[in-house]
């Protein structure tokens, strides 16, 4: 079956632009996350969505980034006033239920270098 | 806090040897491990996890052992080829948090044939 899709694979937008990264989880899976990874560094938790629940959003790095999730299917990441350091891979994954116990899959990313 | 450690960052092994990976977590009543491999500009994928009610897990050259009382684990490689070569992060639940999992920093493992 098919895994978890991203979308644009990459991005180069300018300082102080918007931009929304997307996700498309595993069907049937409840639980989406997603993650910043900057070169070279680890897996960076931004925020969670379980079903119909409100989003865990404590990994958020400031107000320039939101998240928003349709019941259990496409999940999009904005950023706002993109700034340099916001340059690294966006990973989303999805897991059958919450993944304190459940195997995350993850999407190929998306890589956003801000210019 | 929620930190796992993760130890070493880089490792470097010649073929056929082994490699060990080692990290801490901070919350005793964690009850699930898994570890991830991230090939070069690849996503990561789960290669082997372990459940707080074992002490070690094992899949071919790949094993997993778990010390509750000392709260770490560790990815044990044996007879290590090439195609090991990777990234490879440990995770655990943060304290109180058990709907997400925390990474670690990661190790870099190269294997030199």
């Amino acid at each position: 079956g098919a895994g978890v899709s991203q979308s644009p694979s990459n991005k180069v937008t300018e300082k102080g632009k918007d931009v929304e990264l997307r996700c498309d989880p595993i069907s049937g899976h409840t639980a989406l996350y997603w993650y910043r990874q900057r070169l070279g560094q680890g897996l960076e938790f931004l925020i969670y969505f379980q079903g119909n629940s409100a989003p865990d959003k404590s990994g958020l790095p400031s107000d320039r980034f939101s998240a928003e999730r349709t019941g259990e299917s496409v999940s999009t990441l904005t950023i706002q006033r993109t700034q340099q350091e916001d340059s690294a891979v966006y990973l989303c994954a999805s897991s059958p239920r919450p993944s304190g116990g459940a195997q995350q899959y993850f999407g190929p990313g998306t890589r956003l270098t801000v210019t | 806090g929620e930190n796992v450690e993760q130890h070493p960052s880089t490792l470097s092994v010649q073929e056929g040897d082994s490699a060990v990976i080692k990290c801490t977590y901070s919350d005793s009543a964690s009850n699930y491990f898994p570890w991830y491999k991230q090939e070069l500009g690849k996503r990561p994928q789960l290669i082997i996890d372990i459940r707080s009610n074992v002490g070690e897990k094992k899949d071919q050259r790949i094993a997993v052992t778990l010390n509750k009382t000392a709260k770490h684990f560790s990815l044990h490689i044996t007879e290590t080829q090439p195609e090991d070569s990777a990234v490879y992060f440990c995770a655990a639940p943060p304290p109180g948090g058990y709907n997400k999992l925390i990474f670690g920093a990661g190790t870099r493992l190269a294997v030199h044939p």
